[in-house]
């Protein structure tokens, strides 16, 4: 059974960079099936898609957050990682990690989502 | 970025009635990659239909997409209390992956 579990900080200051972690089970994050990343919802709001990669190779980033975004993975502890640098309070958000078949494209797993609040 | 406009933005209904869901997009989705996720308070969203009109694994076929080009719908043939809830459209057709805003299906 996939699990996914989102893990970090749930307090970053403004301008700082917020770091989080997805830890991978059952399954494995350079499996060819299957692409991995990051959607956030800022409370109340709809969702928005950050980015994602492919067999732990290069990244797709939103054109809104490509400067300041990064996902990084780690093949050797099967966890991937979202870096989103000069953070302001427009990115307070539950941010979740997820997981897209490539047969389908939908996203048919999410973790169950970690609030990020930024605040002085 | 295709933009997704979903209608109407909160639907009100009693339980067995039918629940018709719009989601509308800013130009063309090809191959009808879009897709309907159900989201329930404090609960991450989970996959209902895929491809328009392909539901996922273990969905009820009480829900139901349909639609092409700019107009995709989800259905819901008859509402059940477990069914309120917030329901999104996605397209994954043409990066930048987008969703829509969100309907809140609420109790009549």
């Amino acid at each position: 059974q996939l699990q996914l579990h989102e893990s970090g900080p749930g307090l970053v200051k403004p301008s700082e960079t917020l770091s989080l972690t997805c830890s991978v089970s059952g399954d494995s994050v350079t499996n060819d099936k299957y692409y991995w990343g990051w959607v956030r919802q800022p409370p109340g709001k709809g969702l928005e898609w950050i980015g994602s990669f492919y067999q732990g190779g290069s990244a797709y980033y939103h054109p809104s957050l490509k400067s300041r975004v990064a996902i990084s993975v780690d093949t050797s502890k099967n966890q991937f990682s979202l870096n989103l640098t000069s953070v302001t309070a427009a990115d307070t958000a539950v941010y979740y990690c997820v997981r897209r078949p490539v047969t389908i494209r939908a996203i048919d797993y999410w973790g169950q989502g970690t609030l990020v609040s930024v605040s002085s | 970025e295709v933009v997704l406009t979903q209608s109407p933005g909160i639907l009100s209904l009693s339980p067995g009635e039918r629940a018709t869901l719009s989601c509308r997009a800013s130009q063309s989705v090809t191959a009808n990659y879009v897709a309907w996720y159900q989201q329930k308070p404090g609960q991450a969203p989970r996959l209902l239909i895929y491809a328009a009109s392909k539901r996922a694994t273990d969905i009820p076929d009480k829900f139901s997409g349909s639609g092409s080009g700019t107009d995709f719908t989800l259905t819901i043939s008859r509402v059940e209390p477990e069914d309120f809830a917030v329901y999104h459209c996605q397209q994954y057709s043409i990066s930048p992956i987008s969703f829509g805003q969100g309907t809140r299906l609420e109790i009549k």
